[in-house]
């Protein structure tokens, strides 16, 4: 089964800087989508990117997609200390099913210190 | 304010106990998911509800019982759990039974087992 796995596990970095986190899949994909998730709170979706998109953006946030490579990643750019927070990546898988299939990874715990 | 509330958000049951966990959404959305999320783990998936249909049960034991009376609330009848059952439960809802959409959870509810 497809899953998505972040990587670093973990990334300490000062406000300011920038902070690029990874994301591997296994299977071929419908979209890659990546949430964000405060301490024991619930998740919140940040952007999608197709699988016939290569790059997006939102604000402060960038995303690539290499289907050939089967992996993404998402830059925060001028980090600020209110980012601190688990980062997921979720692979949706391509086929026709009701309901969403989302397939998470373990995340990565970012820690922008002020 | 996510559009979809859970409660209780923290939940304190012995093993013999019985209790529910409610989800509500108020966006309209026609598709429901509990996820189970444990520490060190990815996301579980547990089930799916497509306008009022469970579509998927990835094999979760008979101690947890969905139910989803309409599209907008999902309940989660727990009955003699076992410690290893304590983890955060998150609801979710997406717009549409296709496999694309975004989710939208709830702030999740933290059931702890004795």
């Amino acid at each position: 089964s497809q899953q998505g796995e972040e990587d670093p596990q973990a990334l300490s970095i000062q406000e300011g800087e920038n902070a690029t986190m990874n994301c591997s899949y296994k299977t071929s994909i419908n979209n890659l989508q990546w949430y964000r998730q405060n301490s024991g709170r619930g998740l919140v979706h940040l952007i999608l990117i197709r699988s016939n998109e290569r790059e997006k953006h939102s604000g402060r946030l960038r995303v690539t997609l290499d289907t050939s490579k089967k992996s993404s990643s998402l830059l925060i750019t001028a980090s600020r200390a209110a980012d601190t927070a688990s980062y997921f990546c979720a692979t949706d898988a391509n086929e026709e099913t009701s309901g969403s299939r989302l397939t998470f990874g373990e995340g990565t715990q970012l820690t922008v210190n002020p | 304010e996510t559009g979809v509330t859970q409660t209780p958000r923290h939940l304190v049951m012995g093993m013999t106990n019985k209790k529910s966990l409610k989800c509500e959404q108020h966006l309209g959305h026609n598709a429901m998911y509990w996820y189970k999320q444990s520490a060190k783990k990815p996301l579980e998936l547990m089930f799916v509800y497509s306008l009022e249909e469970r579509v998927e049960n990835n094999s979760v034991p008979s101690r947890f019982s969905p139910e989803c009376p309409n599209s907008s609330h999902l309940f989660l009848h727990l009955h003699t759990l076992q410690p290893e059952d304590s983890a955060l439960y998150l609801c979710a809802s997406s717009q549409d039974g296709r496999s694309t959409g975004e989710l939208f959870f709830g702030e999740g509810s933290r059931l702890t087992v004795l």
